[in-house]
């Protein structure tokens, strides 16, 4: 069973450029979500789908920021423009169920993200 | 904040002794679970506990949870180097509409 699948692994962009982070989640999993990892704040939730459709975004921290689900097998964090505060790694996790809870969630190896 | 908190922050043992690692929440939850994150990779899935159940095995690990003071355990027996790596806790706290992550706790083990 191929596991989330992130892409790029890494990437170094100037301030100021748009960013797109792509999520591929593992078959059959109907919850994705969105994390944001940092020394200084850990690992937070950006946005939670359920089915295709954006559950939760209250961790968006700003318009800079949005996400899409247009399939299943497909989800996309854009950021336009970025800033070097934007500097983090970007995980992509999918679990099945509804809950966004009380299952397991599978991680990607996620995206590392350098803002210059 | 009703993040799950870690305690310690970080270990360092020796390779075949026991590592414990403890959480504490601030809120009532429905279930808690810990994960794994080795270096530059995501975070592995280990154990997940309901709030009605005291203890959980998995091979080496054995999870606890005590309701009544918001705590819960995980207990790494007979420690290999692979196990280095950060332990994560992470809990529904009670009505957050999202899973919660504590800090985490880095855990060391010298061969």
């Amino acid at each position: 069973d191929a596991g989330v699948i992130q892409s790029p692994r890494h990437e170094v962009t100037e301030m100021g450029q748009e960013v797109t982070l792509r999520c591929k989640p593992i078959s059959g999993h109907n919850s994705l979500f969105w994390y944001r990892q940092t020394m200084m704040r850990g690992l937070e939730l950006l946005i939670y789908f359920n089915n295709n459709v954006p559950i939760d975004d209250s961790g968006m921290p700003e318009d800079r920021f949005s996400a899409k689900m247009p399939n299943a097998s497909f989800s996309t964090l854009k950021i336009q423009p970025s800033e070097p505060r934007d500097s983090a790694v970007y995980f992509c996790a999918s679990s099945r169920g509804q809950s966004y809870s009380n299952q397991p969630q599978h991680f990607g190896d996620g995206t590392r993200l350098s803002i210059l | 904040s009703q993040q799950g908190e870690e305690d310690p922050q970080a270990l360092s043992i020796q390779e075949g002794e026991n590592a414990t690692m403890n959480c504490s929440y601030k809120t009532s939850i429905n279930n808690l679970q810990w994960y794994r994150q080795n270096s530059g990779r995501g975070l592995v899935h280990l154990i997940l506990i309901r709030s009605n159940e005291r203890e959980k095995h998995s091979g080496r690990l054995r999870v606890t949870l005590d309701t009544s003071k918001k705590s819960s355990s995980l207990l790494i027996t007979a420690s290999r180097a692979a196990d280095t790596a950060s332990y994560f806790c992470a809990t529904d706290a009670g009505g957050a509409q999202k899973l919660v992550f504590g800090q985490g706790t880095r855990l060391t083990i010298n061969p």
